[in-house]
């Protein structure tokens, strides 16, 4: 029973390189988010999904893209990484609807950004 | 804009004690709450999640409370051990804005000493 699973789980990158990270969830759920988390800040959401093909920004969208082609993949990707991408970024899904909605998350991915 | 907010910001306490840890929200339109624990440089795991029309929810040594109205949570962690040690972080489901976003707190860090 893998639940959320995120590639990669560490990354050093130079300023101005891109990359794609990828989350991956076998429990069917509609909605997908991305969340990073710094010191102090908690976690902030980037983007979220609703359902396959759809994306929405959430509340620090700057600077990252998503794609959600597929149902069970959801794709977070930064064109040019700067120093303040640097962070612990977490995938999570949830059911839809307004019953038990429960989320669950991914183990993390920690970016460095140099 | 949903705040969540989650007092103390850290809290020490010896083996065997009860504590209660605190939640806080702005908005009181919401789905549900969930509580969480995140050790270090891991993942979140999911505690108990409460719908807004129940007041509390339990699971084995803990118990959490919801007072929708005065927009309150409250995490009980009865018979505390040091396996408890970690950080909790309370997540609250928004009705309004789409997407059923969770809004997270900054969480408690919690320490049970022997």
């Amino acid at each position: 029973n893998a639940g959320v699973t995120q590639t990669p789980k560490f990354r050093v990158l130079k300023t101005g390189q891109s990359m794609t990270l990828l989350c991956a969830q076998d429990m069917n759920h509609e909605y997908m988010y991305w969340y990073r988390q710094d010191p102090g800040m908690g976690l902030r959401l980037i983007h979220y999904s609703v359902g396959e093909g759809t994306t929405a920004k959430g509340e620090v969208p700057d600077g990252y893209n998503v794609s959600r082609l597929k149902k069970q993949n959801f794709l977070l990707g930064l064109e040019s990484a700067a120093p303040s991408q640097t962070s612990v970024y977490f995938c999570a899904s949830s059911p839809r609807g307004t019953g038990n909605t429960e989320a669950f998350f991914g183990q993390g991915t920690r970016l460095t950004v140099v | 804009k949903q705040e969540v907010t989650q007092i103390p910001a850290a809290l020490s306490v010896p083996e065997g004690e009860n504590l209660v840890l605190n939640c806080s929200f702005t908005d009181s339109a919401i789905y549900n709450l969930q509580w969480f624990r995140q050790d270090p440089g891991k993942g979140l795991t999911s505690l108990l999640l409460i719908q807004s029309s129940q007041r509390e929810q339990t699971s084995g040594r803990l118990n959490a409370s919801l007072d929708k109205s005065s927009g309150r949570s409250t995490l009980y962690i009865a018979a505390s051990q040091p396996g408890d040690s970690a950080t909790y972080l309370c997540a609250v489901r928004a009705l309004t804005g789409g997407g059923n976003k969770l809004t997270f707190g900054t969480g408690t860090q919690l320490k049970v000493e022997l």
